[in-house]
Parts: structure tokens; sequence; C-alpha cells
């Protein structure tokens, strides 16, 4: 049982580099989101998609780009990678909005 | 949207004492309330949760209690152990503005002291 699975684990990029994060759950979930965490910041929301074929925008969406290719997989894409996008990135997922969200491994990115 | 407030953020206490935590929220249809534990280097987990229709719930050493009035919920953990040192978090769920998102609070560092 594998849950949710995130590559990859480490990344560093140069600013103005691109690059996707993938993330793939085998629960069956309709919901997944995409987090960053920053140091005393929390976890604060990037998107999320309630659903296959929809994604919103959440708290922090501002250089990012994401896509539900299926019900499985949510990817985050960076199209032009700034140092303030230096951060852990954790997917989740869950089955609904009283649900437990279970969480990838994390992906830890750092920009130069 | 949601706006999840905890406190404090960084908790000492000593080995078999009792640790609270306390979060506020400010969206009166969040009605699913999670806490997580995140060791360090390692990806969040779910210790407990509590639903709207809940004033309190127990899990061995761990108890949350839900004051919707006062939208107010916290984190009790008794007889700490060495094991319980790690960043808790609280978070909130509802369909504020039509979202589907969980909104967490900045996190707690407890620190169990021998």
């Amino acid at each position: 049982n594998a849950g949710v699975t995130q590559t990859p684990k480490f990344q560093v990029l140069k600013t103005g580099q691109s690059m996707t994060l993938q993330c793939a759950q085998d629960m069956n979930h309709n919901s997944m989101y995409w987090y960053r965490q920053d140091p005393g910041m929390g976890l604060r929301l990037i998107y999320y998609s309630a659903s296959e074929g929809t994604t919103d925008k959440g708290e922090v969406p501002n250089g990012y780009n994401v896509s539900r290719l299926n019900k499985r997989e949510f990817s985050l894409r960076l199209e032009s990678a700034a140092p303030s996008q230096t951060s852990v990135y954790f997917c989740a997922s869950r089955a609904g909005l009283r649900a437990e969200a279970f969480f990838g491994q994390g992906t830890r990115l750092t920009v130069v | 949207g949601e706006n999840v407030e905890q406190h404090p953020s960084t908790l000492s206490v000593q080995e078999g004492d009792s640790a609270v935590i306390k979060c506020t929220y400010s969206d009166s249809a969040s009605n699913y309330f999670p806490w997580y534990k995140q060791e360090l280097g390692k990806r969040p987990q779910l210790i407990i949760d509590i639903r709207s229709n809940v004033g309190e719930k127990k899990d061995q050493r761990i108890a949350v209690t839900l004051n919707k009035t006062a939208k107010h919920f916290s984190l009790h953990i008794t007889e700490t152990q060495p094991e319980d040192s790690a960043v808790y978090f609280c978070a909130a769920s509802s369909l504020a503005g039509g979202a589907d998102g969980l909104t967490f609070g900045k996190g707690t560092h407890l620190i169990i002291q021998p």
C-alpha cells in the first residue's frame, strides 16, 4: 500500500529554470492538494483539486500551475523558479471534507 | 477564507507532565478539526481528529476538545514521553467560499525535557 508518492525527494534549480513535481495516490481519493512548508509558516495551500478535471487556487498560488491528470495524479509546475520558492513541498490526498488527509514524503526544493 | 491561529509556537515540558496546545478558527462553517504530528524530516501524520458534532475525543494519552461557540479547539497530551517531541499542527476544514481546503495553523514545537 504505497499511499501518496511524490517525486523527486530533492531538487536544486537555478533561478528561471522550470520543473514539475509529480504526485500520485492509490487510495481512490477525490481530493488532492499541494502545500508548501516554510519555517514558522506552517503548511500553506498552493492549489487543490476537489475532483478529476477541476483545480482551484489556494492561499499562495502565484508562480505555480497544476494539472489533475486523472484521479490518481496531481502535478505541480514551476514555470520560472525564483529563490522565494525554496521550500519543502507536500502533496496530500483525502476522500472528502471530513476525512483524514494523507501526505507524501515531501520534496525539498532549493532555488539558487 | 478560513484562518487558523495556533499557540504556543514552542512548548517545553518535563517528561511525565501534560502538554496543551490551543487553536482558534474563524469560519463557523468549519466542521472537521484534525491534529497532525510531524517529526523532523518526516511527513505530517494524523494523530487525532474531531468532528463538529462532538465536544471531546480521547485516544489513550491524547485528547482533543472542541468549543464551537468560541471557535476554538485544543490538544491535550498526558504523561508526556520523549517520543512525543515533534511539531504539532492543528487544522480546520470547511467549504468556505466553495473551497475544499484544509487550513493549518503555524505549528507548535513540543520539546519533552528528560
